[in-house]
């Protein structure tokens, strides 16, 4: 399995919804990252989680909450979301952030907030 | 502060007429420079990984060069099925960072 997995691949919801969106991967992967991506921009870097940890939160607003309950598995639980938050959600891993090999992105979320 | 300038933001060409997109950089210390093809709606998909200046990378139609401050995909006789935005990111020493640029939009018409 090479692929990482993401779900739902759209999702429409209010700005007082709470939704979650998921991520996977079996490659035995050790990071992971959330990127959000504008239309016509390029990704931009949320989160990085390595061996289970957060590493990294670029200063993201606290409706947004990671989890990653195990090495396999990375959430992305969605709160109080303003309309300028619809974007394509990118999960994304690599064999550790130690090393430089190209991460493998996954298909992304459609997020549109209403 | 590190950057990824590309260029140019959107390329129209003939099928079979070759070209190269840029990507210039300034980073503190390059751990790798990589190359992505993303199709609208998709995430990106992994093309190359440069690390060193003088490396060259081919893929098909695809050929990545990389020196000190920039590089070069080079595209030979593209196929409107190479259509898609090509993204260069790079990765400093010492973070876990990739830094994208803005993309370039590539258009391959029969």
């Amino acid at each position: 399995d090479t692929e990482v997995t993401q779900t739902p691949k759209h999702l429409v919801m209010g700005m007082t919804n709470k939704k979650s969106l998921k991520c996977e991967q079996h490659m035995g992967h050790r990071a992971m990252y959330w990127y959000k991506q504008k239309a016509k921009k390029p990704p931009e870097l949320m989160f990085v989680y390595s061996y289970e940890k957060l590493s990294i939160n670029e200063s993201v607003p606290s409706r947004f909450s990671p989890e990653c309950p195990n090495s396999s598995l990375l959430n992305l639980h969605l709160h109080a979301l303003q309309p300028e938050d619809s974007a394509l959600y990118l999960c994304a891993s690599s064999e550790g952030t130690a090393w430089n090999y190209g991460y493998t992105f996954g298909s992304g979320t459609r997020l549109t907030v209403v | 502060e590190d950057q990824v300038t590309q260029s140019p933001e959107a390329l129209r060409l003939q099928e079979g007429e070759s070209s190269s997109l840029n990507c210039s950089y300034t980073v503190s210390g390059l751990r790798g420079l990589f190359w992505y093809r993303q199709d609208p709606g998709k995430g990106p998909e992994f093309l190359f990984t440069l690390y060193s200046a003088g490396e060259e990378k081919e893929k098909e139609r695809l050929k990545a060069t990389l020196t000190k401050k920039e590089s070069f995909l080079h595209i030979t006789a593209p196929k409107p099925e190479d259509s898609a935005t090509y993204l260069c990111a790079v990765q400093a020493r010492n973070t876990d960072k990739l830094i994208f640029g803005t993309g370039t939009r590539l258009q391959v018409f029969p």
